[in-house]
């Protein structure tokens, strides 16, 4: 059981360049999300899904876009790179969105240049 | 908008010696969760609580919830060094329960 994957692990991008992170989970999960981790400011969520076709917005939206057409995967989009989106990205997925645990992702640690 | 912050930041502690990380919120929360993340890894869910002034227990681990459902707390007895990480709790904020909002994190360094 693989849980929930995250691709790539690590990716030095260029300002202004853009690029897709991705996330799978294999649990059939309704509820999945992306969060930003920086240091001192704990996990920031970005956007998250209640279900495939079904996205909303977090605390940290703006230069990232996502979407889900399916259950299983929710890929997270940065259209232009810039410097201020350095972070480590956490993708997590939970069975229901109101009172289940969130299993989370490897990772993908992103430098911009 | 609806902050969940944590204190403290940073602990460093013996082995042997107690610690505790307190949660709160600026709005009364559905639940609250509590996750570890060891260093260079990702967080990892401990467990939930759901009532006022519940107290659950995992063994030298004590969670609670405080009894306006807008604090929390997680007490660590005797700490060993497998403790190393930083602790969050996370909640959902009545209203918007479909919304999991991070605390900031304390990270706890033990060491013999």
């Amino acid at each position: 059981n693989a849980g929930v994957t995250q691709t790539p692990k690590f990716q030095v991008l260029k300002t202004g360049q853009s690029m897709t992170l991705q996330c799978a989970q294999d649990m059939n999960h309704e509820y999945m999300s992306w969060y930003r981790q920086d240091p001192g400011m704990g996990l920031r969520l970005i956007h998250y899904s209640v279900g495939a076709g079904i996205t909303d917005q977090g605390e940290v939206p703006n230069g990232y876009n996502v979407s889900r057409s399916t259950t299983e995967d929710f890929p997270l989009r940065l259209l232009s790179a810039a410097p201020s989106q350095t972070s480590v990205y956490f993708c997590a997925s939970s069975y229901s969105p109101s009172n289940t645990e969130a299993f989370f992702g490897q990772g993908t640690r992103l430098t911009v240049v | 908008g609806q902050q969940v912050m944590q204190i403290p930041q940073y602990q460093h502690v013996q082995e042997g010696e107690d610690f505790t990380t307190y949660c709160n919120s600026s709005t009364t929360l559905s639940n609250i969760q509590w996750y570890k993340q060891r260093p260079g890894g990702h967080p990892v869910f401990l467990i939930q609580l759901v009532k006022s002034g519940e107290v659950k227990k995992q063994k030298r681990l004590t969670f609670q919830f405080g009894e306006a459902k807008k604090n929390s707390s997680l007490h660590i007895t005797a700490t060993q060094t497998t403790d190393v990480g930083t602790y969050f709790c996370a909640g959902r904020h009545t209203g918007t329960a479909s919304k999991l909002t991070f605390g900031t994190g304390t990270r706890l360094q033990v060491t013999l």
